[in-house]
């Protein structure tokens, strides 16, 4: 059964203050990892999706990374708009996705 | 969530009451999926549509029946509400196994 957890559960930051936060998932055969954001009381909003180990991308001051074993979410001087909960989520089967419970992110100005 | 609409936000009923959330996209997308999301849970598959005419069980099947009216539409049905079922729906869409996009929710509370 796939497996994904995130952590920190919740992550409290200085506007500034680079951090980052894990996504650690065991699955059997990978065949995508996807990055959302979710706004409260919104729908997830896509960020990016890594398919190979040693694969990045980077939107604005988020840059995502992928080994074989976990993803990173580094952000970089956050601001205060960046405060959301960040989901991670793997698919391993055609069509089907299996998220983490997600980090929440606090940015204080 | 431009592309994908929920209806309603908003719903509360009583334990036994049925209802039917309704999910349309505009995004011609032949992927169409539900979730439901509950505090310190990952999102959890409920049902999905590959494709207009197919429907698939997901993590969280029971208690609930998917219809794909068309490529536009995926229903989802609560026949008997339980209290369990408090949670927030959303419904997602997607090109074959590309990310998928997600509607703004429906809050639904069962007393």
């Amino acid at each position: 059964e796939d497996q994904v957890t995130q952590s920190p559960e919740a992550l409290r930051l200085q506007e500034g203050e680079s951090s980052s936060l894990n996504c650690s998932y065991t699955v059997s055969g990978l065949r995508g990892l996807f990055w959302y954001r979710q706004d409260p009381g919104k729908g997830p909003e896509f960020l990016f999706t890594l398919y190979s180990a040693g694969e990045e991308k980077e939107k604005e001051r988020l840059k995502a990374t992928l080994t074989k074993k976990e993803s990173f979410l580094h952000i970089t001087a956050p601001k205060p708009e960046d405060s959301a909960t960040y989901l991670c989520a793997v698919q391993a089967v055609e069509l089907k996705l299996s998220f983490g419970a997600g980090t929440t992110v606090t940015v204080r100005a | 969530n431009a592309g994908v609409t929920q209806t309603p936000k908003f719903q509360v009923l009583k334990t036994g009451q049925s209802m039917t959330l309704q999910c349309a996209q505009d995004m011609n997308h032949n992927s169409m999926y539900w979730y439901r999301q509950d505090p310190g849970m990952g999102l959890r598959l409920i049902y999905y549509s590959a494709s207009e005419g197919t429907t698939d069980k997901g993590e969280v099947p029971n208690g609930y029946n998917v219809s794909r009216l068309n490529k536009r539409e995926f229903s989802l049905r609560l026949e008997s509400a339980a209290p369990s079922q408090t949670s927030v729906y959303f419904c997602a869409i997607s090109r074959s196994e590309n990310e998928q996009f997600f509607g703004p929710g429906t809050r639904l509370t069962v007393l």
